[in-house]
């Protein structure tokens, strides 16, 4: 059975600062990985999505890349802006059923002018 | 476009009250599904459709029930509501063709039973 963690929960940066957040994942048969921003109160916000045959994506000041082999994705954000606090979600979808989304719990960032 | 668009926004139940939570996209996307997200649970998958006509259960499919008539709308049905089944509610389409799969979700339905 698929599982998606999401490390650390909650992270507090300075404005101006690279960052990055993890996701890893247990089965490497994915169909794609997808990253969500979710500000407080709110739906889903697509990011950016990374077929499996696909090593990164990017898109603007984002920067998603994916590791099969060792089951993790990183969502690198380039000179944070206090706009970019949101709750950032990975979700994977298993490699025979690309509509579903397994999702991890979060990371929680905030930054701080 | 609207998108996928979900009602009400918000909905306080008694137990053992039943409701419907209404989901419609104008993409003409197949694929939708319904997500719950509760705290420290994430979201999990309740119930999904690959099209018209076509359901099947996800992760915690128990008290619900879905049917889908036409490819814009997927409702998704409480039988006897529970106080378990206080969550935040997220409808979501994809289209299979496009190949991604890219997931796009509604503003939620907040729900709470007492």
């Amino acid at each position: 059975k698929q599982e998606v963690t999401q490390i650390p929960a909650a992270l507090s940066v300075p404005e101006g600062e690279n960052l990055v957040l993890n996701c890893s994942f247990t089965d490497s048969a994915i169909y794609n990985l997808q990253w969500f921003r979710q500000d407080p109160g709110k739906g889903l916000t697509s990011l950016l999505l990374i077929q499996s045959s696909q090593r990164e994506q990017t898109s603007g000041r984002l920067n998603a890349s994916l590791d099969k082999s060792s089951g993790r994705s990183t969502l690198y954000i380039a000179a944070s802006q206090p706009g970019d606090s949101a709750t950032y979600l990975c979700a994977a979808s298993p490699h025979n059923q690309g509509g579903k989304l397994i999702f991890g719990q979060g990371t929680e960032l905030s930054v701080k002018p | 476009n609207a998108g996928v668009t979900q009602t009400p926004k918000f909905q306080v139940l008694k137990t053992g009250q039943s409701m419907t939570l209404q989901c419609a996209q104008d993409m003409n996307h197949e694929y939708m599904s319904w997500y719950r997200q509760d705290p420290g649970m994430g979201l999990r998958l309740i119930h999904y459709s690959v099209g018209a006509g076509i359901t099947d259960q996800g992760e915690v499919p128990n008290g619900y029930n879905v049917s889908r008539s036409t490819t814009e709308d997927f409702p998704l049905r409480l039988l006897s509501a529970a106080p378990s089944q206080t969550s935040v509610y997220f409808c979501a389409s994809s289209r299979p063709g496009s190949k991604t799969y890219e997931q796009y979700f509604g503003p939620g339905t907040r729900l709470t039973v007492t």
